[in-house]
């Protein structure tokens, strides 16, 4: 187990609606990465943010949105649902400093989020 | 930029038998690359890393792989599998120094008959 841990495991919305998902990093970890993985894909990169700053952000619009915690929780915020959001969101922790490639990220199990 | 292109979306070998998974990567920057397993109902577990030391770079679970600069590849092998081998294996690469945002691959499913 990674100790990092998501909430909730299973979620389903409609279209329009807005979401938020729960991550919770390892104790010391001030980077946290969100990624989406759509079914039979691999899963890309949404954000990152370190020391509750987003350190970075992929080709996703701005109804996606974080927010990291002092005390290394941290959420995914989505509004406006659509359908192709329908996906399963990872994210990922690590203990280094942010822009540090050599890291080792440990993610979560995920939450399937499914959009009707 | 940066990305990854696994060649096999299925591989499918016998117990006992051979393992190799192969991924092919560009990128503009000294790269820094993975490989990750996912097990089906199971979060991503590193199985290895590249990031500048040694070019044949040992992992978990008796995996490892080599990196290869002039075909900008970095090929996952193991020499013998087993039944607990199957899941979803991605190859990812990242920007040496300069962030861990990571581009994974499209994945290679490994199936492993008895």
């Amino acid at each position: 187990e990674t100790g990092v841990t998501q909430s909730p495991t299973h979620l389903i919305k409609t279209r329009g609606q807005q979401v938020t998902l729960r991550c919770s990093s390892q104790s010391g970890h001030n980077t946290v990465s969100w990624y989406q993985q759509a079914l039979g894909q691999g899963p890309q990169f949404i954000f990152q943010y370190y020391r509750e700053e987003e350190n970075g952000r992929g080709n996703f619009p701005p109804r996606f949105s974080g927010l990291q915690f002092p005390n290394y929780s941290s959420e995914l915020n989505v509004n406006a649902l659509e359908l192709d959001d329908s996906a399963l969101y990872l994210c990922a922790s690590s203990p280094g400093l942010a822009g540090d490639s050599t890291d080792t990220q440990y993610f979560g199990p995920g939450t399937r989020l499914t959009v009707l | 930029a940066q990305s990854v292109t696994q060649l096999d979306s299925h591989v499918s070998v016998s117990e006992g038998t051979p393992v190799l998974l192969r991924c092919n990567y560009s990128s503009s920057y000294s790269p820094s690359l993975f490989w990750y397993v996912q097990h089906p109902n199971k979060g991503l577990q590193l199985l290895l890393k590249y990031t500048s030391a040694a070019t044949l770079v040992k992992g978990i679970n008796g995996f490892e792989a080599e990196f290869k600069k002039s075909e900008t590849s970095f090929h996952l092998t193991k020499p013998s599998a087993h039944m607990s081998d199957a899941a979803e294996y991605f190859c990812v690469v990242t920007r040496r120094n300069a962030g861990n945002m990571l581009t994974f691959g499209g994945g290679t499913r490994l199936m492993v008959k008895p």
